[in-house]
């Protein structure tokens, strides 16, 4: 079951601009993550959000938490061709047995030079 | 370096054959995980383990098969009773209790001639 949609599935953009990925999710959580993937690579963590929070930020990187729409971005500000990558948002559900997180399809993102 | 480390990085398997997947750790964490990926889909979970000697299944345990005898280890067995076995493999591991951010290897990638 995929807790997480990411929207886009894919973007394309210029090295320079700004980057934004949205997650959507259907039931309540204690936290959201965004992970970046090198194609071919294991996924590296990137940020997370708990869900008292509204807001974090880590160098570039702006992640919102919105839990009454049950949505969260990513935005990645002055991008970089090596930014190009797979996004995925993860959560971890407040029901259920715990300590798992189910991931999203990613945003494929692209950063042209 | 502290990390998790996956082998072999790529395998071929005839049709009918089990194939193990190793998944070794470092960190010094109790919980471990894997994934399965298939293209332009996110993850899904097979099969996770909270402590050693103990395992949960996750959302598509059918035909794979865990075994957590150490802490540092979470091997992987494919069966002949996996019907699309070929993807890509991915391990992670992460504190227990209050998840958190998970470390993933570098994955497996499987393929069924």
């Amino acid at each position: 079951s995929q807790q997480g949609e990411e929207d886009p599935q894919a973007l394309s953009i210029q090295e320079g601009e700004n980057a934004t990925m949205n997650c959507s999710y259907k039931t309540s959580i204690n936290n959201l993550q965004w992970y970046r993937q090198n194609s071919g690579r294991g996924l590296v963590h990137l940020i997370l959000i708990r869900s008292n929070e509204r807001e974090k930020h880590s160098g570039r990187l702006r992640v919102t938490l919105d839990t009454s729409k049950k949505s969260s971005s990513l935005l990645i500000t002055a991008s970089r061709a090596a930014d190009t990558a797979s996004y995925f948002c993860a959560t971890d559900s407040i029901r259920g047995y715990g300590n798992k997180l189910v991931f999203g399809a990613g945003t494929i993102l692209r950063v042209k030079s | 370096d502290g990390g998790i480390t996956q082998s072999p990085k790529y395998l071929f398997r005839k049709e009918g054959q089990n194939v193990t997947l190793s998944c070794e750790q470092n960190l010094n964490h109790d919980a471990m995980y894997w994934y399965r990926q298939d293209p332009g889909q996110g993850l899904r979970l097979i099969y996770y383990s909270q402590i050693v000697n103990d395992f949960q299944k996750g959302d598509i345990a059918e035909g794979y098969s865990v075994s957590r005898e150490k802490k540092e280890s979470f091997p992987l067995t494919v069966t002949s009773a996996q019907k699309n076995p070929t993807a890509f493999y991915l391990c992670a591991s992460g504190p227990p209790r209050r998840l958190g951010e998970l470390f993933f290897g570098e994955g497996s990638r499987l393929t069924v001639l």
